[in-house]
């Protein structure tokens, strides 16, 4: 298994400005992923970190909004660029190995916009 | 698309009781399916996954799940019921079309009385 440290673990913004959330393995990992859980809702997938490129977003999300880095195999961080209210939720890293293994979550970041 | 569905918002049982938290998936192809449980303020800790094999499934804490292809089914079941079960629980399939991403159902909250 994984340890995933993710920092902040919470946060509360202002409109308008952004927030860069950390996500740090302890092991190397080949699948790094963000997800997002609105209030009373379930995980919805932002995006795969690939290290060394550009990160493979779902569709509703976007790189100028959600940027993300992924400089080495243990590490990434994903920004919330120009926060709205519609931001505040649960933003969640996730390891995964082989397809057919579980994925390893961080504790969440939960952030809230004013 | 691959697909999974949590029938039930909302879980009561008594301390001692057994439990089922219900889960029905679609996918083309073989499943592979996990159970993750999200305590308050915390992130998503893996429970059980089925890949292949035995119908029955063993995890941690205790709990179980039975894969049954002919009804599309993946309950969680435990004996008995602790009031420390009391948390948000996710069902997850893998989408193989889709990249093997995971597909999480709405979640189910269990809620366990003493």
């Amino acid at each position: 298994s994984a340890v995933i440290s993710q920092k902040p673990s919470r946060d509360i913004c202002q409109r308008g400005t952004s927030l860069t959330i950390q996500c740090q393995v302890d092991s190397q990992v080949t699948m790094m992923f963000w997800y997002r859980q609105q209030p009373g809702q379930s995980l919805t997938l932002i995006a795969t970190a690939n290290q060394g490129s550009e990160a493979t977003y779902e569709s509703g999300f976007v790189i100028d909004k959600f940027p993300i880095s992924r400089p080495n195999l243990t590490f990434s961080t994903l920004t919330v660029s120009n926060m709205s209210p519609e931001d505040s939720s649960i933003y969640l890293c996730s390891v995964e190995g082989r397809i057919n293994t579980e994925a390893f979550f961080g504790q969440g970041t939960r952030l809230t916009v004013v | 698309a691959q697909s999974v569905a949590q029938p039930e918002d909302q879980v009561n049982v008594a301390e001692g009781n057994p439990l089922t938290v219900k889960c029905t998936y679609s996918v083309s192809g073989n499943p592979y399916l996990f159970w993750y449980v999200q305590y308050p303020n915390r992130g998503l800790q893996f429970l059980l996954k089925y890949i292949t094999g035995d119908n029955l499934v063993k995890g941690s804490y205790g709990f179980e799940a039975e894969f049954n292809k002919s009804q599309t089914s993946f309950h969680l079941k435990k004996p008995s019921a602790l009031v420390s079960d009391s948390a948000l629980y996710f069902c997850a399939v893998r989408d193989i079309g889709e990249g093997g991403k995971l597909i999480f159902g709405q979640g189910t909250e269990l809620s366990v009385k003493p």
